[in-house]
């Protein structure tokens, strides 16, 4: 069974600028979630998507956001790129709930702002 | 908010050395799950434990509920276990709220 895919794996923006990142969970499962990890703050958690739905989100500003679609691949979008947003972003998929189930991290798209 | 303490946040240790990673949560959970992190940034789900004891191979995950604190311990370590391990809890609206992390170093 393929694992969680990311893509693009790296990405350089300059401020200003808006990106979309994708991700596509393990055959089956229905939530992801994605993640911030930055060296200052450590792993954050963005938002998490089931069934289409937002289920929860973190504290960050509007100008990140998400989608999930019917075959369960999400995107999440960043407007008006800052450059403490550069970061690793990294989405997770499990089958149910991601409070009670096992995530799969995907590799990861590292976000380079300028 | 779940607050998320992890210690020590770095461990440097000599090949077979048998090893102790800490963390504990301030607030009720639904589980707790161990990561671990190679350099590069990939992350692998090693534990997800809301009560007692597992294992898996060299590692070994136990979690006190009452106490609100997990264990996560290595045996025979080996240098290719060198990784930075995450302690993460879930249970809230916030998702998985993350440690920062502890960094090991096994040295032959």
């Amino acid at each position: 069974k393929a694992g969680v895919t990311q893509t693009p794996r790296y990405l350089i923006k300059t401020r200003g600028q808006q990106v979309t990142l994708s991700c596509s969970p393990i055959s089956g499962h229905r939530s992801v979630s994605w993640y911030q990890q930055t060296p200052g703050q450590g792993l954050q958690f963005l938002f998490e998507y089931f069934s289409e739905t937002q289920r929860n989100k973190g504290n960050f500003p509007g100008r990140f956001s998400g989608r999930q679609f019917s075959n369960s691949r999400s995107e999440m979008n960043v407007s008006t790129l800052e450059l403490g947003d550069s970061a690793l972003y990294l989405c997770a998929s499990t089958l149910g709930s991601s409070s009670y189930n096992e995530q799969f991290f995907g590799p990861g798209t590292r976000l380079t702002v300028l | 908010k779940n607050e998320v303490e992890q210690s020590p946040q770095n461990l440097t240790a000599q090949e077979g050395e048998f090893i102790t990673i800490n963390c504990s949560y301030s607030v009720g959970i639904s589980a707790l799950h161990w990561l671990q992190q190679h350099p590069g940034g990939g992350i692998v789900s090693l534990f997800m434990l809301s009560s007692g004891k597992k294992k898996h191979g060299r590692l070994i995950a136990t979690i006190n509920i009452q106490e609100k604190h997990s264990s996560l311990h290595i045996t025979a370590s080996h240098p290719r276990d060198s990784a930075v391990y995450i302690c993460a809890v879930s249970g809230g609206a916030d998702g998985l709220t993350f440690g920062k992390g502890t960094h090991l170093i096994i040295q032959p």
